[in-house]
């Protein structure tokens, strides 16, 4: 079974500073997606980026960006030019291929300091 | 992207009643929903996989006749939360990806049910 790790349980960054949230799965799996969801207060989960294995090529959306090592099994999520609203949970998140659930990690709960 | 309504966004009821909760995908077709639990600051736990036209597929743990799931087309499921007890309490989610591509998850708003 794929498994999702994220060992930050909590983060800060001040305003305007550039932030690396932690992400390693586990899969046996040669084609999959990975994402990135953020969770304001609202709940309401937001997809921030995807990233999809075959591509050696690193997402990017905007001040969004991440490190996929595929051989490390890791995928960071970088927020530059960090904002108040970006402060939220974000869950790192797996999905083999087709129509099968997102496996999510436990969340970092991010605080951006004014 | 595409859009996943879920209803009601927020239910009190009393112990021993049943509540039904609804995921509707609005512009397209979805064979497959998800339904997930998630617990105060925890992430989201799936519940169940339901399929249109089929019976749902829980996950281990999760009490089938408790979670009642019907979809019985293919733009609504629904979760029905049968004889309610506060430990049943919770923030419920669905979700669904869009064929045939099916790459990245659009959830519902959410419901939050509070069982008194």
């Amino acid at each position: 079974a794929q498994t999702v790790t994220q060992s930050q349980p909590e983060m800060s960054v001040q305003e305007a500073e550039t932030v690396t949230l932690s992400c390693t799965y586990d899969t046996s799996e040669s084609d999959y997606y990975l994402f990135w969801y953020k969770q304001p207060p609202s709940r309401q989960m937001i997809l921030v980026i995807r990233q999809e294995a075959y591509k050696q090529q690193n997402a990017t959306e905007n001040r969004f960006s991440v490190n996929f090592q595929k051989a490390a099994k890791s995928f960071s999520l970088k927020i530059s030019d960090s904002q108040l609203g970006d402060a939220a949970m974000y869950f790192c998140a797996y999905s083999n291929s087709g129509n099968t659930p997102l496996v999510f990690g436990k969340g970092t709960r991010l605080s951006v300091i004014a | 992207g595409a859009v996943v309504s879920q209803h009601p966004s927020r239910v009190i009821c009393k112990s021993g009643t049943s509540v039904k909760i609804e995921c509707r995908s609005l512009d397209f077709q979805a064979t497959t929903m998800f339904w997930y639990r998630q617990f105060p600051k925890q992430s989201l736990m799936l519940m169940a996989t339901s399929n249109e036209g089929s019976k749902a597929t829980y996950e281990q743990g999760v009490e089938k006749d408790k979670f009642l799931i019907n979809h019985a087309s293919l733009t609504l499921s629904t979760l029905t939360v049968t004889s309610a007890h506060p430990e049943d309490s919770s923030f419920y989610i669905c979700s669904a990806k869009v064929p045939p591509v099916n790459t990245e998850a659009f959830f519902g708003q959410g419901t939050r049910l509070t069982v008194v």
